[in-house]
Order: C-alpha cells, then structure tokens, then sequence
C-alpha cells in the first residue's frame, strides 16, 4: 500500500500568516487521485482540494494544492481564526486508499 | 446536497459482530457512479478507509480488514451497511459513512462513535 507521510506534525502560526503543509507517498501517484481534507474537533473531515489541485464547491480560493508524482503541498494562503484544525491528504491512486497522518495547525 | 447519516450500537462486545447501518438522503444511492464508503478513525488518530460499495453490489475492502468486513446495499431504501466480525478492542473508533467520486470522498456523515467492550 502507499504510504502518505505528512509534514510537519504541528504547525504553530498566527491569523494571516501563511500555512504550507507537505505530503510525501512512498510510490507515485496519479495527481487525479490525491485529495486534501480539513477536520475540526468533534467533526468529520471536510474535502478541500481533489485532484491535487481543484477546490471542492464551495471552499474559498486561499486554499490551494500542487504537487506531482511523490510530492504534493497544500498551501492556505492568508490564515482566518476558523482555518486551525488537522488536515488529511488522501490517495486512490492505488488500493487502498489511504490517508496521511495529519497536520495538526494551532495558533500560535 | 446528499446527506448520509449512520446508525447502529454504540457498544459491542468483543468477539461479536459489529454492524451499522447508513441512511443516504438528498439522492438516490444508484444515481451516478459514486462508491458507498465506511471509514473509522480510532480515538486521537488518523482515518482508515475499511471499504467501498457499488450500487451494483460490487465490493472493495482494505486487505488489512478483508477477512472480518462485509459491505451490502440496499438500494430500496437508499442505504448501505457494515457488518465487521470477530471485534476487540482494536475496533473501537469513530465509523463514518461516505460518499467517494472519482478519487476523493466528497460527503461524509457525522460518524458514529463505538466502543468494544464486555
């Protein structure tokens, strides 16, 4: 199975500061097939970004991803009060799918 | 908007079965080619994809819990189910129920929290 190994494991920022969150799989995968979730306490995950790069309806446009291959990044661009919460990548690339350990994103 | 909501014991036994129930509404679980999914979250962890299920019945399940996990559908009522032998302890988590598109899991339900214990 593909590993997804997510960086850092907590990110201590401040309101309108910028957050850059890492994902690495242990093999390739299709850019079609990786996908970034945002879940608060108490909640279920939220879908933010699939194919790597498009936004889910709905989520505003300081979310974004890139990424290729092995190496994939999602990047918040201005932080809001309601944006700190763990963040999930998720790859279909190849069965199972599988799941990122998570970013923990707290305010510093 | 697809709503999904899961129903089913909070508290199992161990070594017995463990069995939701997922209720779609807001549309029709044989619209469109989308994958019924269960997904568990052990408390303060990451999320685990059990497995999915075609309206058709067609089924994919996580190698790592195949030999215990059973997905069916009914589409009649415009729900599926999870039915996961053999419990312990281990099993204890939060079951989302899901919708998976093309890649990614677009709607989630609330995810129903149960514990295995005598």
């Amino acid at each position: 199975e593909i590993v997804l190994t997510q960086s850092p494991g907590t990110l201590s920022l401040s309101p309108g500061e910028r957050a850059t969150f890492s994902c690495r799989a242990s093999q390739s995968v299709s850019s079609s097939y990786l996908a970034w979730y945002q879940q608060k306490p108490g909640q279920a995950p939220r879908l933010l970004i699939y194919g790597a790069s498009s936004r889910a309806t709905g989520i505003p446009d300081r979310f974004s991803g890139s990424g290729s291959g092995t190496d994939f990044s999602f990047t918040i661009s201005r932080l809001e009060p309601e944006d700190f919460a763990v963040y999930y990548c998720q790859q279909d690339g190849s069965s199972p799918i599988t799941f990122g350990q998570g970013t923990r994103l707290e305010i510093k | 908007q697809v709503q999904l909501q899961e129903s089913g014991p909070g508290l199992v036994k161990p070594s017995q079965t463990l069995s939701l129930t997922c209720t779609v509404s807001g549309g029709s679980i044989t619209s469109g080619n989308y994958y019924w999914t269960w997904i568990r979250q052990h408390p303060g962890k990451g999320l685990e994809w059990i497995g999915y299920i075609y309206h058709s019945g067609t089924t994919y399940y996580n190698p790592s819990l195949e030999s215990r996990v059973t997905i069916s559908v009914d589409t009649s009522n415009n729900q599926f189910s999870l039915d996961l032998n053999s419990v312990t302890a281990a099993d204890t988590a939060v079951y989302y129920c899901a919708r998976y598109d093309s890649g990614s899991i677009d709607y989630w339900g609330q995810g129903t929290l149960v514990t295995v214990s005598s």
